[in-house]
């Protein structure tokens, strides 16, 4: 079946580093790539998506890559801040929309 | 606005037990899910509702059954309930399919523990 798989499964980096999680998924119809921070206790929220007609987005310290051939994506996180510090998943979904399928989540650690 | 909320917070049953966890939305929004949550495996859909009176089988839905009587409502029932179900349950809501316009938001979770 459509998988997504993500990596690394931990990162630490130093305060000020940049991090980049990556996300390679299966299925070719997937054209909708949501990523999600999760806080120890919380509830996911979006921070960024990308949708298959676009190849880069940005926003702030936050950008996104997407290449559809060879079915990766990317997250970067430029000047990082300890509270960056979360679980972040990636995910992909299909044209049909219903199904997103989600990595199984990097863990970020920002160092002070 | 309180966006999605979820009761319970936290239950633990006994092997057997049923159950019924309840979602809530106020955003007017069509489509709802479930899923849940276990160390390393990211989040995997339950089941999901397109409207009012519709369910549908997501990605994990064997032991699991929904419904949606009211829009602003989503219920996950589990009729006897096993160990392997012990997980963190979370519910979510979006616009329109995930590929379109919105995106979706989910609630607090709901951490069930089955012994």
């Amino acid at each position: 079946g459509e998988n997504v798989e993500q990596h690394p499964s931990t990162l630490s980096v130093q305060e000020g580093d940049s991090a980049v999680i990556k996300c390679t998924y299966s299925d070719s119809a997937s054209n909708y790539f949501p990523w999600y921070k999760q806080e120890l206790g919380k509830r996911p929220q979006l921070i960024i998506d990308i949708r298959s007609n676009v190849g880069e987005k940005k926003d702030q310290r936050i950008a996104v890559t997407l290449n559809k051939t060879a079915k990766h994506f990317s997250l970067h996180i430029t000047e990082t801040q300890p509270e960056d510090s979360a679980v972040y998943f990636c995910a992909a979904a299909d044209t049909g929309g219903f199904k997103t399928i989600f990595g199984a989540g990097t863990r970020l650690f920002v160092k002070a | 606005n309180a966006g999605v909320t979820q009761t319970p917070k936290f239950r633990v049953l006994k092997t057997g037990q049923s159950m019924t966890l309840l979602c809530a939305q106020d955003m007017n929004h069509e489509y709802m899910y479930w899923y849940r949550q276990d160390p390393g495996m990211g989040l995997r859909l339950i089941h999901y509702s397109v409207g009012e009176g519709t369910t549908a089988k997501g990605e994990v839905p064997d032991g699991y059954n929904v419904s949606r009587l009211k829009k602003q409502n989503f219920l996950l029932g589990l009729e006897s309930a096993a160990p392997s179900q012990t997980s963190v349950y979370f519910c979510a809501s979006s616009w329109a399919r995930p590929s379109g316009t919105d995106t979706q938001y989910f609630g607090p979770g709901t951490r069930l523990t089955v012994l």
